[in-house]
């Protein structure tokens, strides 16, 4: 089947950290790879996506490759800014789920100054 | 600014109430999406539209019925809810059908069932 395995939370990191979310997965085919951020009182925003093994997706100083042999699909950044806290979601999605995203369960990053 | 709008932002209705829910998007996607969010977990699927013809039902009440009246627009009636279904209901579409393009999602509309 498939699935998203995501790193729990809440995570809580000082202005300038580095940051790292883990993500995995498990499922069926190749499928495509995405981060979401949902910041608060708002829908999910699509932060990056990689749609083959090896892709590396980037957006906004985030970072995340698509790692087959692992079935990993990690979020990093180098440095954080209080701007970035938000719940970022990572979820998989392909021509084997039937039109379906799967989801993680989210994980809450906050930043402080 | 999201390209998929949905309105109300916040709805506040009673259980004996009818309303609907609209979500409208202008970038020419095929697939359009209902969700149910409820507070610090994902979003649930709750119906997927497939060039206006309804694919998935996720095995949701009948209290909840989409329509889908052309390829921009998706509605969700509500009719008898429970307090249960308070949440934030989100609104997504992709261009392909075949689940391979990333989805955009609305800012929701606010549900609280009194």
């Amino acid at each position: 089947g498939n699935s998203v395995t995501q790193m729990e939370g809440p995570v809580t990191l000082s202005e300038e950290a580095f940051l790292t979310i883990n993500c995995t997965y498990t499922a069926t085919g190749y499928p495509s790879l995405f981060w979401y951020v949902q910041y608060p009182g708002e829908g999910l925003q699509l932060l990056l996506k990689a749609t083959k093994a090896d892709d590396k997706g980037s957006n906004k100083g985030f970072e995340a490759t698509y790692r087959k042999e692992t079935t990993s699909f990690h979020l990093e950044k180098g440095s954080v800014q209080v701007s970035d806290s938000a719940v970022y979601f990572c979820a998989l999605s392909g021509s084997n789920t039937g039109n379906q995203f799967y989801f993680g369960t989210g994980t809450s990053l906050t930043v402080i100054p | 600014d999201t390209e998929v709008t949905q309105t109300p932002k916040h709805l506040v209705m009673g259980m004996t109430n009818k309303k609907s829910l609209k979500c409208e998007q202008h970038m020419g996607h095929r697939a359009m999406y209902w969700y149910k969010q409820k507070a610090k977990k994902p979003p649930e699927l709750m119906f997927v539209y497939s060039y206006e013809k309804l694919s998935i039902n996720e095995s949701v009440p009948s209290r909840f019925s989409p329509e889908c009246p052309n390829s921009s627009l998706l509605n969700l009636h509500l009719h008898a809810l429970q307090p249960e279904d308070s949440a934030l209901y989100l609104c997504a579409s992709s261009q392909d059908p075949a689940g391979n393009q990333p989805q955009h999602f609305g800012d929701g509309t606010r549900l609280s069932i009194l």
